[in-house]
C-alpha cells in the first residue's frame, strides 16, 4: 500500500516552454503533499507544501508564480514549471502524507530544459 | 537555524557493517527518518525513530539519543546493492522534514 506515482518520469522542452508535473496517490487518499527539487549530488529541497482545497505554502526563494500547484484533490497534486530555463533542470520529487509522520515518495520527474 | 550533519562519503567492504551518523538541531522535535536513495531514484523510507533506543529490522538498524542530537544507521552484511545514499531527516515542530544532505555509501567487493 501507500503508493505514489509521478507523471511524466523525465521530460525534455525547450526554454520558455511551460512543464506540468502530475503527483498521484493511488491507494490512499493524502490531505498534503509536498514538492521537493534535488539538484545533483545535494540533499532533496523542500519547495511548496500542497494542502488539499488550499493555496500552497512555498518555501522561501521559491517563486510562487513560476512554480504552481494545485491541489485539486486528495489523490491528486500538480506543478507546473512555467517558462521553464535550464537553470530550472532538475529532479523534482513529491510526496503524500498518509499520516503526520508518513511521507510516501513519488518516483520522481527529471526535467532538463534546453 | 536548523541544521543536520551526516559525513558526505562512507566506504565498506562487501558483507561488513557500517554505522552512518547523523547529529541535529531543529526547532522542535517529532521524530527522525533514514531513507534510502539510489542515483536516480526517489528516496524510500527505511526507518523512524521517535523514542530513545535502537529499532532493529532486518539488516537495518537505527539509533536514537534526543538528548544528544543524535542518531545512527547501522548496515550489516553489507550487500553490493547497500550502495546508496543515506538521507537523515528530522521532522520539526511544525512537522516538516528537514533534510540532511546525504551520505553516500560506496560497496566495495
Amino acid at each position: 500500500g501507500a503508493v505514489v506515482s509521478q507523471h511524466p518520469s523525465w521530460v525534455i522542452c525547450k526554454s520558455g516552454t511551460s512543464v506540468k508535473i502530475e503527483c498521484r496517490s493511488l491507494d490512499f487518499q493524502a490531505t498534503t503533499m509536498f514538492w521537493y527539487r534535488q539538484f545533483p549530488k545535494q540533499s532533496l529541497m523542500l519547495m511548496a507544501t500542497s494542502n488539499e482545497g488550499s493555496k500552497a505554502t512555498y518555501e522561501q526563494g521559491v517563486e510562487k508564480d513560476k512554480f504552481l500547484i494545485n491541489h485539486a484533490s486528495l489523490t491528486l497534486s500538480t506543478l507546473t514549471v512555467t517558462s521553464a530555463h535550464p537553470e530550472d533542470s532538475s529532479f523534482y520529487i513529491c510526496s503524500a502524507a498518509l499520516r503526520e509522520h508518513e511521507q510516501f515518495f513519488g518516483p520522481g520527474t527529471r526535467l532538463t530544459v534546453l | 537555524g536548523q541544521n543536520i550533519d551526516q559525513p558526505t562519503e562512507m566506504t565498506a567492504t562487501e558483507g561488513a557493517i557500517v554505522q552512518i551518523n547523523c547529529t541535529y538541531q531543529t526547532s522542535g522535535f517529532n521524530g527522525l527518518f533514514w531513507y534510502q536513495q539510489h542515483a536516480g531514484e526517489a528516496p524510500t523510507f527505511l526507518s523512524y525513530n521517535v523514542l530513545d533506543g535502537l529499532e532493529e529490522k532486518g539488516r537495518f538498524s537505527s539509533f536514537l539519543s534526543r538528548s544528544k542530537g543524535y542518531s545512527y544507521l547501522l548496515l550489516k552484511e553489507l550487500q553490493m546493492k547497500d550502495s546508496a545514499s543515506y538521507l537523515c531527516a528530522v521532522m520539526d515542530s511544525n512537522y516538516q522534514l528537514i533534510w540532511g544532505a546525504g551520505t553516500k555509501l560506496i560497496i566495495k567487493p
